[in-house]
């Protein structure tokens, strides 16, 4: 699977827009951009995904470029509740490996939404 | 419809013990996996379940069994508990659907202490 990176930890003021960015040079026509996030103690909580065209569901928008090498994660209007940490990851549409489609986790980037 | 349930989710071991972590979906789904995460890191993936009486082992298996006799749960044991399994272990599940895109639906967590 293609890895990805992402920063460590960034900050946004409530009301504004996260742009989260998320780095997979690496990735192949065959693979998913998928986005989770884990609020703390809890569970992953699932988001949004895409292969090569831009996707918005009520919770997010992604950005995913031409190359497909990096995506953005974008919350329009974020909140105190999506201080999180958020996950990107790409994986095969048809799995390669016997590993039954799951996710590879990375550490994520740790998003602090202000007052 | 409850989801993901999982039980319990706290649990403190003595070294050498044994215990079962329980895991239940009422979503019909064929896919189930076990994840563990240690503090500060990402998920990593112990065994996954294509569907009732099939399993197999992912990423860090070692000291960890499963079982799947029906759709809806998918127990995993501890068998002699080690200070190394302590961890935060999540459950989830995910429906076949075409591509394996679904999203996978994760559960609140165990929490395991093994003093």
């Amino acid at each position: 699977d293609a890895k990805t990176t992402q920063p460590p930890s960034m900050d946004c003021a409530e009301g504004r827009a996260a742009n989260l960015p998320c780095n997979h040079s690496t990735i192949s026509g065959n693979e998913y951009v998928y986005w989770y996030r884990q609020i703390h103690s809890q569970g992953p909580q699932y988001i949004i995904h895409g292969l090569k065209n831009n996707e918005t569901n009520e919770m997010a928008s992604l950005i995913i470029t031409e190359d497909r090498k990096s995506s953005t994660l974008i919350l329009p209007h974020a909140t105190l509740r999506d201080t999180a940490v958020y996950y990107c990851i790409v994986r095969p549409r048809i799995p390669n490996s016997n590993s039954g489609y799951a996710l590879n986790f990375g550490k994520g980037t740790s998003l602090l939404v202000t007052p | 419809n409850a989801g993901v349930t999982q039980t319990p989710k706290f649990r403190i071991l003595k070294i050498g013990q044994s215990m079962t972590l329980q895991c239940t979906q009422d979503m019909n789904h064929n896919y189930m996996y076990w994840y563990r995460q240690d503090p500060g890191m990402g998920l990593k993936l112990i065994y996954y379940s294509v569907g009732a009486g099939i399993t197999d082992k992912g990423e860090v298996p070692n000291g960890y069994n499963v079982s799947r006799s029906t759709t809806e749960d998918f127990p995993l044991r501890l068998e002699l508990a080690a200070p190394s399994q302590t961890s935060v272990y999540f459950c989830a599940s995910k429906s076949r659907g075409r591509e394996g895109n679904q999203p996978q639906h994760f559960g609140d967590g165990t929490r395991l202490s093994i003093l």
